[in-house]
């Protein structure tokens, strides 16, 4: 499809395991954002990524929380030792403008993460 | 420091009838840009509108409309004739210039009954 696609739209897990979460950025989009939403909540932000550098990471809780974009594409949201806490929907966006510079975000469908 | 307020945690309607959703932001920044966002039960947030700091005009998209005013922080949001299919969590964000973290606000569940 064209929009934003992550995988997988549901993971439960028990805590203390590692999870990967999979970010498939809309093509072309170079900015890519990664946000947490709990129950209830609105989305935070999480981290941010121009090209395959981290920009801007100071949303990430701790050093459990880890993100890579290698290709400056596809992107992967690591945790670490999963606590109860972490149970959340984890948004993934892209825009082709960062969105400082008035760039419209595209959110994916989010990844449903269930620690028990 | 920046802050997103929606202080309506849900509101319901009947089919037909107007209703407004509140959004107050807080920045000190003179160049930012506020959002109004639509997410529907499938989860993925669909972006409804974006307006810059420096234009206060209001906006009017078929049903929906927004009232801009910097003079009291405010963004809000009308929708006129309210459908079924509007019910959804809507929520307001805010960014500023300097950043690009987009700050949400914790959302308005606007239920509509036939």
């Amino acid at each position: 499809g064209a929009g934003v696609s992550q995988t997988p739209s549901n993971k439960v897990t028990e805590k203390g395991k590692y999870v990967e979460l999979r970010c498939d950025p809309i093509s072309g989009h170079t900015a890519l954002y990664w946000y947490r939403q709990s129950l209830g909540q609105g989305p935070e932000f999480l981290i941010y990524f121009q090209g395959t550098g981290a920009a801007d990471d100071s949303g990430l809780p701790n050093d459990r929380f880890f993100a890579v974009r290698p290709e400056g594409s596809v992107s992967t949201l690591k945790i670490q030792r999963t606590e109860r806490g972490d149970s959340a929907v984890y948004l993934c966006a892209s825009s082709l403008l960062l969105a400082g510079s008035s760039g419209e975000l595209f959110f994916g469908e989010g990844s449903r993460l269930t620690v028990l | 420091a920046q802050k997103v307020t929606q202080a309506q945690t849900e509101i319901s309607v009947v089919e037909k009838e107007d209703v407004t959703l509140d959004c107050v932001y807080e920045t000190r920044d003179t160049t930012y840009y506020l959002f109004w966002y639509k997410q529907p039960p499938s989860g993925e947030l669909v972006f409804l509108i974006r307006r810059n700091s420096f234009d206060e005009q209001n906006e009017i998209s078929g049903r929906y409309s927004w009232n801009f005013q910097k003079s009291t922080s405010s963004f809000n949001f009308t929708i006129t004739a309210s459908q079924v299919v509007d019910s959804a969590v809507y929520f307001c964000a805010l960014i500023t210039h300097n950043t690009d973290k987009l700050i949400f606000g914790t959302g308005t569940r606007l239920q509509v009954f036939p």
